[in-house]
């Protein structure tokens, strides 16, 4: 099975700080994804890494890949409060079979 | 938006009774996904299609059962409802083998007391 873990769990920051969040997965995966859910409300994707190396950028947002390593990043970069939710990280097993990260809850200040 | 109902989005139910969810899709998507969502685990995977009666168990099926008889359509069933199934569940769908990007539904609250 795979297993996929997020860290931190939790995340206060500044507005206009920087920070990354962590996505570690413990078996072979090439695909990873990035997900964004508000309070109360559904997931929405994010990003979509498929290979080694990938690097996605939106915004004040950015996703890379490192398969090698099993590590996923989600860099933010000068935080506002309008980037507060949480965030999942999710691992394809193969046969489209997707197993996610606990979450990272952010929270921005103001 | 990615056409997907839940329904019901909101049940109280008790222990012992059986409650099925639905997941409705306009998309023509292959993959169908139920999810649960608990505070501190994250979305485990419960049980997921790929194709018409075609289902596969998740991480935590223990005490859920899938169908599915049509494209559009994925249910979930808990046959004898316990209170560790109080949870917000939800259905996702993909279409695109090759970037295997999930697109969900709006989640369904299911408390059994």
């Amino acid at each position: 099975e795979l297993k996929v873990e997020q860290n931190p769990l939790f995340l206060s920051m500044q507005e206009g700080k920087n920070y990354t969040i962590y996505c570690n997965y413990s078996t072979t995966s090439d695909r990873l994804y990035w997900y964004r859910q508000d309070p109360g409300k559904s997931l929405e994707s994010l990003f979509v890494l498929l290979s080694n190396g990938a690097v996605k950028q939106e915004g004040r947002l950015m996703a890379s890949l490192d398969t090698k390593a099993r590590l996923s990043t989600l860099h933010i970069t000068a935080a506002v409060h309008d980037l507060s939710a949480t965030y999942f990280c999710a691992a394809d097993r193969g046969f489209n079979k997707f197993y996610f990260g606990s979450g990272t809850k952010l929270n921005v200040k103001p | 938006d990615a056409g997907i109902t839940q329904s019901p989005r909101h049940k109280v139910t008790e222990t012992g009774t059986p409650v099925t969810l639905r997941c409705h899709q306009t998309e023509n998507h292959r993959y169908m996904y139920w999810y649960r969502q608990d505070p501190g685990h994250g979305l485990r995977l419960i049980h997921y299609s790929y194709g018409v009666k075609d289902t596969d168990k998740g991480e935590v099926s223990d005490g859920y059962s899938v169908s599915r008889s049509k494209t559009e359509d994925f249910l979930l069933t808990l046959e004898s409802a316990t209170s560790s199934q109080t949870s917000v569940y939800f259905c996702a769908i993909s279409g695109a083998q090759a970037t295997g990007e999930l697109f969900f539904g709006e989640g369904s609250r299911l408390t059994v007391l």
